[in-house]
C-alpha cells in the first residue's frame, strides 16, 4: 500500500483565496483525520470522520475551514478565506477502526499564506 | 487523558541505546501508553504501545513501570535515522471524542556520530 496520501505537498497563497488540501487515506481503513502542525501549537486534532461521517469537528479553528468525505478513499479541507494566521503543515492519517488502532499519517501539506 | 512529561531534549551516540522516559503519574487503570514520533518534515509515526506488560517489536521496547506512573521507549541501537521527536501519549481505547490522540510537546532526540 501507498500508506496515506497528500496533495498538494505545498502550497502558497495569497490571504483571501480559497484553499483545497487533499488527502487518500489507506485502503480499507475506516477513520480519518485532519490534524494541523504549528510551531506556536504543535500538533492539533482539526476534525475526524467514521465511514465518512464528520464524527467530531470541535477542533476546526474557525468557520473559514470546512471539511468533507465524499467517499471512503478521499477527503477535502478547505480554507475560505484563507488568512496569514493559517500557515501551517496540514496533516492527514488514518487508521483501521476509530479510536482502536494506531493511526498513519501522511507526509503532509505545508501551506503559506502570504 | 492523564498528561504527560519528557525531558524536551536528549542526546544519544550512535549504536548506543536510547532511552526515552515518560512521566504519566494520572494515568488510569484503563489508558494504554502510546509513543509516536516524528522524523523532520515527515508525519508523525507510530512506534508501539502497551497498557501494564512490556512490549517489543522491530523498532522499539517498551518498559512500563510496575505502578504504571512512568515508562521508557528503549531504542536498542539508535541511529542517525532515529534523530526525531518522540512523543509520549496516554489514552482509552474508543471512539469517544476524549480517545483521540493528544499530541504534547515530546522529546527532541539527537542521534550523534
Amino acid at each position: 500500500d501507498a500508506g496515506v496520501i497528500q496533495s498538494p505537498r505545498h502550497e502558497v497563497t495569497e490571504m483571501g483565496q480559497e484553499v483545497t488540501l487533499r488527502c487518500k487515506p489507506i485502503s480499507g481503513h475506516n477513520s480519518l483525520f485532519w490534524y494541523r502542525q504549528t510551531m506556536m501549537r504543535g500538533l492539533e486534532l482539526l476534525i475526524y470522520f467514521n465511514n465518512n461521517v464528520p464524527i467530531d469537528d470541535s477542533g476546526m479553528p474557525e468557520d473559514r475551514f470546512s471539511a468533507k468525505m465524499p467517499n471512503a478513499s478521499f477527503s477535502t479541507l478547505k480554507i475560505q478565506p484563507s488568512e496569514p494566521r493559517d500557515s501551517a503543515v496540514y496533516f492527514c492519517a488514518s487508521s483501521l477502526e476509530l479510536g482502536y488502532n494506531e493511526q498513519f499519517f501522511g507526509p503532509g501539506t505545508r501551506l503559506t499564506v502570504l | 487523558d492523564a498528561k504527560t512529561t519528557q525531558p524536551p531534549s536528549m542526546d544519544c551516540a550512535e549504536g548506543r541505546a536510547a532511552n526515552l522516559p515518560c512521566n504519566h503519574s494520572t494515568i488510569s487503570g484503563n489508558e494504554y501508553v502510546y509513543w509516536y514520533r516524528q522524523i523532520h518534515s515527515q508525519g508523525p509515526q507510530y512506534i508501539i504501545h502497551g497498557l501494564k506488560n512490556n512490549e517489543t517489536n522491530e523498532m522499539a521496547s517498551l518498559i512500563i513501570t510496575e505502578d504504571r506512573k512512568s515508562s521508557t521507549l528503549i531504542l536498542p541501537h539508535a541511529t542517525l535515522r532515529d534523530t526525531a521527536v518522540y512523543y509520549c501519549i496516554v489514552r482509552v481505547l474508543g471512539n469517544n471524542a476524549g480517545n483521540m490522540l493528544t499530541f504534547g510537546g515530546g522529546t527532541r532526540l539527537m542521534v550523534k556520530p
